[in-house]
This record gives structure tokens, C-alpha cells and sequence, in this order.
């Protein structure tokens, strides 16, 4: 089956960096997606990695290893606007979306 | 702004009574999803149109139809909703490109249904 693993729950603090990791197993591979989605609402994209390395865009980092079937998200400077859920989801081979059940990140001041 | 729209933002039925979500876009993306997602879930995918092609997902139960009359629009119906169909029903819409090519998908804000 395919299967994407995202921890439920993480906590950090107001300025601070903090790590989101993403494991798949697909069918095939065709990128992978980083959403954030804040409570309610729809979510919003992120980032877009189909090459293995780090993507960077401003504070959000993404990166990528194919072989280990691995991504991570990596926030910087840590906001309270931060507090969401990130959603990772990987485009499999009939360039259908598998979506994680994402990842809650909470900020403290 | 170019932008998916979706109404109602919220949304109460009655259980076994027909409820219609609506979705428009002004973008003019060829593709159009539907997605279920419940609380702390991933979304689900319900069923998607490549241009009036309507494609549906293997595990989308028959009380789930869809419509899309041109491209801005897309309606999902659900015919007769149960207590297990209460969720946020998200539209998105993406353009196809070609086969080796992805853009990512544009979200409506959602629809918040409550069923009584």
C-alpha cells in the first residue's frame, strides 16, 4: 500500500527553528508537496521537490533524499502565524496526490 | 485576483436530506478535485475532472456525485448525507500541463458541513 508517515504533534517556540520530517512509500515518484494548512482553512502551498537537495524559500526550507524515501520541512525564525498544520504529499506514478495526515506545529512565546 | 471560491463556507443538513456544495474558479485551470477531510486527516480525494472527463475514486461511496456544467464550475452532491459525511469539503483546481509536468493545486476555502 501506500503509506505517507508524518509526526501528529510538535511544539516549538516563538523565534526559534524547528524540523518537520515526512517518510513515504509510494508507488513511483513524481515530487513531493509541503502545504500549510491553519486551522479551518484550506491549505496553501509550500513547496515542490522532485530533485534530491534542500529547496529554500525565505524562512521555510525543504528537502528531499529519493533513496531514503525522505523530506523534511524546516521553519526558521519561528512566528506565532506559524502555528498550522503542514501537510506533506507525494505525487505517485498515475500522478495522483497521497496525502499525509500532516503534522500540528504548535508555537509558544 | 485569480481564485477558487466555494460556498457556503458552512453548511447544515439534515440527515438523508440532499445538500449541493458549490466550487468556481477564475483561473482557468482544466482541473478540478474534490476532497473530504476530517479533523486531524489527511484529505481525501472523492473524485476530479480533467477538462469534462470525470474521473472517480474506487472508494468514493455512490451518495457522493459530481457535476462540473463548464470550466469554471463544479458542484459536489451528496444525496443522502449521513453523520459519517460531516467533514470539510475542499475544492481545488490545478492546470495540466502534460504528462511530465505538475503545478500544484489551488484550494477553495472549504466547506464546513455539519450534519443534524
Amino acid at each position: 500500500g501506500q503509506n505517507i508517515d508524518q509526526p501528529t504533534e510538535m511544539t516549538a517556540t516563538e523565534g526559534a527553528i524547528v524540523q518537520i520530517n515526512c517518510t513515504y512509500q509510494t508507488s513511483g515518484f513524481n515530487g513531493l508537496f509541503w502545504y500549510q494548512q491553519h486551522a479551518g482553512e484550506a491549505p496553501t502551498f509550500l513547496s515542490y521537490n522532485v530533485l534530491d537537495g534542500l529547496e529554500e524559500k525565505g524562512r521555510f526550507s525543504s528537502f528531499l533524499s529519493r533513496s531514503k524515501g525522505y523530506s523534511y520541512l524546516l521553519l526558521k525564525e519561528l512566528q506565532m502565524k506559524d502555528s498550522a498544520s503542514y501537510l506533506c504529499a507525494v505525487l505517485d506514478s498515475n500522478y495522483q496526490l497521497i496525502w499525509g495526515a500532516g503534522t500540528k506545529l504548535i508555537i509558544k512565546p | 485576483d485569480a481564485m477558487v471560491i466555494q460556498n457556503p463556507r458552512y453548511q447544515v443538513t439534515q440527515f438523508g436530506k440532499p445538500v449541493t456544495l458549490s466550487c468556481s474558479q477564475t483561473l482557468n485551470h482544466n482541473v478540478m478535485y474534490w476532497y473530504q477531510q476530517k479533523s486531524s486527516q489527511a484529505p481525501k480525494l472523492l473524485f476530479h475532472y480533467y477538462d469534462k472527463d470525470f474521473n472517480n475514486e474506487a472508494d468514493t461511496p455512490d451518495n457522493f456525485q459530481s457535476r462540473r456544467p463548464n470550466t469554471s464550475f463544479c458542484f459536489l452532491d451528496i444525496r443522502s448525507p449521513g453523520l459519517g459525511d460531516a467533514a470539510m469539503y475542499l475544492c481545488a483546481t490545478r492546470q495540466l500541463l502534460g504528462r511530465m509536468d505538475y503545478n500544484e493545486q489551488f484550494f477553495g476555502p472549504g466547506t464546513r458541513l455539519t450534519v443534524l
